[in-house]
């Protein structure tokens, strides 16, 4: 099983919600990732937790919140965001040298 | 820095016309080189993860290469189908990063 999965696939949300992105993977990697992708972009790189914790943050705003629950769930918490924001979120995860991407939320902030 | 840098930026091929797509890389210290599939809405697919230099690898009309300095994605006889976004990307010694090109965007016309 190479599966990353992500939820919801997409979600419109206005500029005062709250919503959460959601991750999953069950094949036991310790490194999970946030990368955000705008359209004929390549992905950035966002947050890295490695063994649950957060060990790569590449000066994100802080309307972005991810969390780690356990090693197999990964979360990114929305808040405020700007239309800016708008992408398709990708979850990853890696165990040495290979990174398995999930199919993405596509996200349109209002 | 490390730095990745794919060419050509779009590509159009007949049905048929073979042809490859470049990736040059500066690393620190190349712990693999990658190459993913992408189509329009969805994460990165995995293709292929190269090691070393001299390392060639093959799936179906797709061969990967790579040198000390770059790798080519050889494209066979290629199929409309093969149409996507084809990006790379290294994975180097300095922490627990991958680092994206900006992708090659192929269109093979029947």
């Amino acid at each position: 099983d190479t599966e990353v999965t992500q939820t919801p696939k997409h979600l419109v949300m206005g500029m005062t919600n709250k919503k959460s992105l959601k991750c999953e993977q069950h094949m036991g990697h310790r490194a999970m990732y946030w990368y955000k992708q705008k359209a004929k972009k390549p992905p950035e790189l966002m947050f890295v937790y490695s063994y649950e914790k957060l060990s790569i943050n590449e000066s994100v705003p802080s309307r972005f919140s991810p969390e780690c629950p356990n090693s197999s769930l990964l979360n990114l918490h929305l808040h405020a965001l700007q239309p800016e924001d708008s992408a398709l979120y990708l979850c990853a995860s890696s165990q040495g040298e290979k990174l398995f991407f999930g199919s993405g939320t596509q996200l349109s902030v209002l | 820095e490390d730095q990745v840098t794919q060419s050509p930026e779009a590509l159009r091929l007949q049905e048929g016309e073979s042809s490859s797509l470049n990736c040059s890389y500066t690393v620190s210290g190349l712990r693999g080189l990658f190459w993913y599939r992408q189509d329009p809405g969805k994460g990165p697919e995995f293709l292929f993860t190269l090691y070393s230099a001299g390392e060639e690898k093959e799936k179906e009309r797709l061969k990967a290469t790579l040198t000390k300095k770059e790798s080519f994605l050889h494209i066979t006889a290629p199929k409309p189908e093969d149409s996507a976004t084809y990006l790379c990307a290294v994975h180097s010694n300095t922490g627990n990063q991958f680092y994206f090109g900006t992708g090659t965007s192929l269109t093979v016309i029947p």
